[in-house]
């Protein structure tokens, strides 16, 4: 079953930094780019940006760029954003998922369970 | 980068009506290299991530019921459920893929049962 399952819920302090998960697999991981979309409480989707594991090439969306790192460990299949000091409006919803393949990264159609972050003094 | 825009932000519908929603983007995700619209449409139920429908504008996800289609090109797209289930309510978002990221949504539409 291909499948994405993401780190556990996060609570944390203003100023703290964090890294937060997703293990793929059933699938060859590192041949699918994999994006980060954030859903604070009550809103939309936010698309972040994604990582093609195969070779790390990374893309950010303007509104995330400098304010997250995406990374991805290929030897475990595993795909990573972090923060190097949250703020309370980083607090939502994270989830990962998997682009269809392509010359651009096409829909995205497997899904994690998504991973709470809520930070908070 | 691209805007996506959707209508209406709501609406109710009986079961077993038509339910059509609306998604306009701010440049056309054509690709006229393939003739491809690089769009796809989401639905998202409360406490659950979002699960992809439909790609390429009008092409369903494996499946996905077929009272679920999307049509249109360019710049304009349409999702319309056939006959609305019970099932059905949820929240449906539009996604453009075209060329650079980032690779916007919409805001939503809330689909709910009158």
């Amino acid at each position: 079953e291909v499948q994405l399952v993401q780190s556990g819920a996060e609570v944390k302090k203003p100023g703290e930094s964090l890294k937060i998960s997703c293990k793929g697999s059933g699938y060859s991981f590192t041949s699918y780019w994999i994006g980060w979309v954030r859903q604070m409480p009550g809103k939309g989707l936010e698309w972040m940006g994604i990582i093609y594991p195969g070779d790390s090439d990374t893309r950010y969306s303007p509104s995330f760029q400098g304010q997250v790192t995406i990374s991805a460990d290929k030897s475990i299949s595993t795909a990573y954003l972090q923060w190097s000091s949250l703020k309370a409006s980083d607090t939502a919803m994270y989830y990962c998922a998997r682009h269809k393949p392509g010359l651009v990264p096409g829909g995205m159609d497997v899904w994690g369970q998504g991973t709470t972050v809520t930070v908070s003094s | 980068d691209i805007v996506m825009t959707q209508s209406p932000d709501s609406l109710a519908v009986s079961l077993g009506e038509r339910a059509t929603i609306n998604c306009k983007s701010s440049q056309s995700v054509l690709y006229s290299s393939n003739n491809k619209n690089y769009l796809a449409w989401y639905q998202q139920k409360p406490g659950q991530p979002p699960k992809l429908l439909i790609y390429w504008a009008s092409t369903r996800e494996s499946g996905v019921p077929d009272r679920f289609s999307g049509s249109g090109s360019g710049t304009d797209f349409t999702l319309t459920i056939s006959s609305l289930q019970a099932e059905d309510v949820a929240v449906y978002y539009c996604q453009q893929y075209y060329s650079t990221p980032p690779f916007t949504f919409g805001p939503g539409t809330k689909v709910d049962i009158k």
